[in-house]
């Protein structure tokens, strides 16, 4: 069963700090990672994706991947109260037939506190 | 340009009902995936369309089904619905089949149809 996995949170940050999101992932064949921000009664939308070993960055959003560790990151900076949503962590799998599917974690809740 | 449209937005079934949900993939895209979204879990997933073919399934039951059309859209149809059938259940478009999803192949949600099941 090839399975990501989140913390649930609620992670709470002050404005303007750091917020640290962490995931982990079954699959060792796994190669393309994704994070989405997901607003409440909303669809997830991509903020990030990252396919090598290292740091990635986006604005005021770094995306890490350590593939020996199985662990992908997310680090926002001068988080906004704007941030609170659900964050969910993805990786890419191989179902067959040139199909690709998207395996998602359960998402960690970030609050922001102004 | 619009991005990818579901219809309807929300809707109320009871036990054992059938329900059909509908996908507009983004102009140009030519895959269709749906994904079920139970509270408080991620996204999960049901079926790949690809070329009006069904490319990849999940672990769902027969009672699930879905069907793509030749203008690309798609209908998602759930039979005999059970209470836990309730979710947001969301499509998703990319460019085209065998390709990883990354680049410009990644993945694109619909805002979604919520399903209660009474």
């Amino acid at each position: 069963q090839k399975e990501v996995e989140q913390n649930s949170g609620p992670l709470s940050v002050p404005e303007g700090a750091i917020a640290s999101l962490n995931c982990t992932y079954s699959d060792r064949g796994s190669q393309s990672f994704f994070w989405y921000r997901q607003y409440s009664g909303k669809s997830p939308e991509l903020i990030m994706s990252i396919y090598s070993n290292g740091d990635k960055e986006d604005g005021r959003f770094t995306a890490q991947l350590n593939k020996a560790s199985q662990y992908v990151s997310l680090l926002i900076r001068d988080s906004q109260p704007s941030d609170s949503a659900t964050y969910l962590c993805a990786e890419t799998l191989y179902s067959g037939a040139g199909s690709y599917q998207l395996t998602f974690g359960k998402g960690t809740k970030l609050s922001v506190i102004p | 340009d619009a991005g990818v449209t579901q219809s309807p937005t929300h809707l109320i079934k009871t036990r054992g009902q059938q329900v059909t949900l509908r996908c507009s993939p983004i102009s140009g895209h030519k895959s269709v995936s749906w994904y079920q979204q139970v509270l408080g879990q991620g996204p999960q997933f049901i079926f790949q369309y690809y070329e009006k073919e069904e490319r990849g399934r999940g672990n769902f039951p027969d009672r699930f089904s879905a069907r793509q059309f030749p203008n690309y859209s798609s209908e998602l149809n759930v039979n005999a619905l059970l209470l836990g059938d309730s979710a947001l259940y969301l499509c998703a478009s990319s460019l085209v089949l065998g390709q990883k999803l990354s680049g410009a192949n990644v993945l694109t949600f619909g805002a979604g149809s919520r399903l209660t099941v009474l």
